[in-house]
């Protein structure tokens, strides 16, 4: 199956600056997924990136929050915009993985993901 | 549009007691469906899965059966142990491919 590496892992930020969170693949892919799991809660889709392509945000999600940019079929980056307290989450990057869709459901897989703290 | 609906948590039980984590769906058409796992500090793993009604998803112990007439795809292990503590989600992901949409997570604690 693909193996994701997200960075950071976790980090600390101060209200109002800006992370980019990096997600790279050991294997092309065409879909990459950004998902926010705030504490306690599931997970949900920020938006999809394809390559090539201009994001697709999920409602309530927009480009100036979170740009994200998708150069190739194994990178893609996520960044949190002019943070705040609310925005305290793991982010992570889903993969659409071939390897293991033999029954016909392709399986997403993810990283392990981006604590992100902002005081 | 789709949902998915978990019974809520926290779930604690005794080692080797039976489990069952209740899960519904709505959704157009014929989803697969998915069983996640997080455990503590960790990222999220596939569980099981499974494609098409009456299919069972099974691994490590764990079983899921995909019911269409229920919209159900509740989530058993006969025999719990202290290991299988985390949180547990339901999925479902339409049969166009796309997002992967979740339920809202069950946290299950075993005690010894």
């Amino acid at each position: 199956s693909a193996v994701i590496s997200q960075k950071p892992s976790r980090d600390i930020c101060q209200r109002g600056t800006s992370l980019t969170i990096q997600c790279q693949v050991d294997s092309q892919v065409t879909m990459m997924f950004w998902y926010r799991q705030q504490p306690g809660q599931s997970l949900t889709l920020i938006a999809t990136a394809n390559q090539g392509s201009e994001a697709t945000y999920e409602s309530g999600f927009v480009i100036d929050k979170f740009p994200i940019s998708r150069p190739n079929l194994t990178f893609s980056t996520l960044t949190v915009s002019n943070m705040s307290p609310e925005d305290s989450s793991i982010y992570l990057c889903s993969v659409e993985d071939r390897h293991r869709g033999s029954s016909g459901a392709n399986v997403l897989t993810f990283g392990a993901g981006s604590r992100l703290t902002v005081l | 549009g789709d949902s998915v609906t978990q019974m809520e948590g926290p779930v604690t039980l005794s080692e080797e007691a039976f489990l069952t984590i209740n899960c519904t769906y709505t959704a157009t058409g014929y989803p697969s469906l998915f069983w996640y796992v997080q455990y503590p500090g960790e990222g999220l793993q596939l569980l099981l899965k499974a494609t098409k009604a009456d299919d069972k998803g099974s691994n490590k112990g764990f079983e899921a059966t995909y019911r269409k007439e229920t919209t159900s795809f509740h989530l058993e292990k006969g025999s719990v142990q202290v290991s299988d503590s985390a949180v547990y989600f339901c999925a479902l992901r339409g049969n166009q491919g796309g997002k992967l949409i979740f339920g809202q997570g069950t946290e299950l604690s075993v005690k010894p």
